[in-house]
Parts: C-alpha cells; sequence; structure tokens
C-alpha cells in the first residue's frame, strides 16, 4: 500500500483566515514533504521533514508553517495568505528512494 | 545545478498509435529518475523509478528505459485512459532530498 491522504480535498479561504491542510501516510515513511503547484507547472519543494525534523525549507513565506506531530502526520498551518499563494497543495512520503504523493488540497485565497 | 527537460510539451495520439516521451537531464550523479503520471487536479501517480543506465521497467502499455543523459517513456497502444500529463524528475547522489522536476509531456489519446 503506497497510500498518502490528504485533507481537505478543497479548501477556501480569505486573506486573514488561519486554516491547516492535513497529511497522513502509514507507510512507515520517515521523511515527508510539502509541494505546491501551480497550473501548468511541476510541483514546487516547500518543506522536507526527516524523521519528525525540518530538513529543508525551501525559503517559504512565514505564513505557512508546516509540523510533523509524529512520523505519520504532516500539518501545514495557513495565515493571512495571499491570492497568488492559490494553488494545490501536495504531501508526499518517501519509501526507499521514491516520493508517494497525495491527492492534493486544492487551495483557493480570495 | 541539475536540469531536466522534456519533450515534447504536448503530444496527440490517435488510439492505438504509439510513441515515446523524452526526457533529458544534467545532475552532478544520478540517485534516481522517476516517472509520475498526473491527472488535472490531483496528485502524481508513481509509474517508475530507474536507477542507472541501461535499466528498464514495464508496466501495462508503458516502458520506461534509462541512459546517463536521458529516459524515455514507451507507450505502446495507447486507450484513452492513457491521456494525462507524464512528470519526469532525478534526484542527485549526495544525499539530497530534492526532486528536479521537467515541466511535463501533456499526453492525449484521442479515441
Amino acid at each position: 500500500d503506497t497510500e498518502v491522504t490528504q485533507t481537505p480535498k478543497h479548501l477556501v479561504m480569505g486573506m486573514t483566515n488561519k486554516k491547516s491542510l492535513k497529511c497522513e501516510q502509514h507507510m512507515g515513511h520517515r521523511a515527508m514533504y510539502w509541494y505546491k503547484q501551480k497550473a501548468k507547472k511541476p510541483p514546487e519543494l516547500m518543506f522536507v521533514y526527516s524523521y519528525e525534523k525540518l530538513s529543508i525549507n525551501e525559503s517559504v513565506p512565514s505564513r505557512f508553517s508546516p509540523e510533523c506531530p509524529n512520523s505519520s502526520l504532516l500539518n501545514l498551518h495557513l495565515h493571512a495568505l495571499q491570492p497568488e499563494d492559490s494553488a494545490l497543495y501536495l504531501c508526499a512520503s518517501r519509501g526507499d528512494q521514491t516520493q508517494y504523493f497525495g491527492p492534493g488540497t486544492r487551495l483557493l485565497v480570495l | 545545478e541539475d536540469q531536466v527537460t522534456q519533450s515534447p510539451e504536448a503530444l496527440r495520439l490517435q488510439e492505438g498509435e504509439s510513441s515515446s516521451l523524452n526526457c533529458s537531464y544534467t545532475v552532478s550523479g544520478l540517485r534516481g529518475l522517476f516517472w509520475y503520471r498526473q491527472d488535472p487536479g490531483k496528485g502524481p501517480e508513481f509509474l517508475f523509478t530507474l536507477y542507472s543506465a541501461g535499466e528498464e521497467k514495464e508496466k501495462e502499455r508503458l516502458k520506461a528505459t534509462l541512459t546517463k543523459k536521458e529516459s524515455f517513456l514507451h507507450i505502446t497502444a495507447p486507450k484513452p485512459e492513457d491521456s494525462a500529463t507524464y512528470l519526469c524528475a532525478v534526484q542527485a547522489n549526495f544525499g539530497n532530498e530534492k526532486l528536479t522536476f521537467g515541466t511535463g509531456t501533456r499526453l492525449t489519446i484521442i479515441p
């Protein structure tokens, strides 16, 4: 089983809202990732957690705040987003050398 | 800097018409090359991982091959359900977690 789940599937938020995206995997993978994907573009890496510690932050604005409560869960806390942050947010986890992606959360910032 | 170039950008085929997608790469030591399929609005679905030149992998109508400079995704007798964007990505060989993606090939199979 190579399933990564993400909730919610869709999210609409105003620029003053605070919301969170959730990602879960039960494959025992110890590396988890957040990506942002705009239409007709490849995924862009945002954050990497390795063994529940943040190992890579790709200079992401502080209005995005990741959290890894345990080895199966990854959250992305959102606050004071801008309309240009509207995108598909993807979570992935890595087994062996391969990253497995979740279905994504479609985020619209109004 | 690692680079991945995919061609063509878009490809329209008749059902049953076989073809190949290309992924050219430059990387400072290849740890792995990955092929994904992505449907609109969904997450990338893993297809293949290739590690070394000469390696080949197959799954249903798809076959991926790897040389030292490029990878091909061969599609044999495609069906309309094979329509998707196909993404290629590489990972460099020095403990780097980061994948470098190409911009994808948008494949449309016409019934």
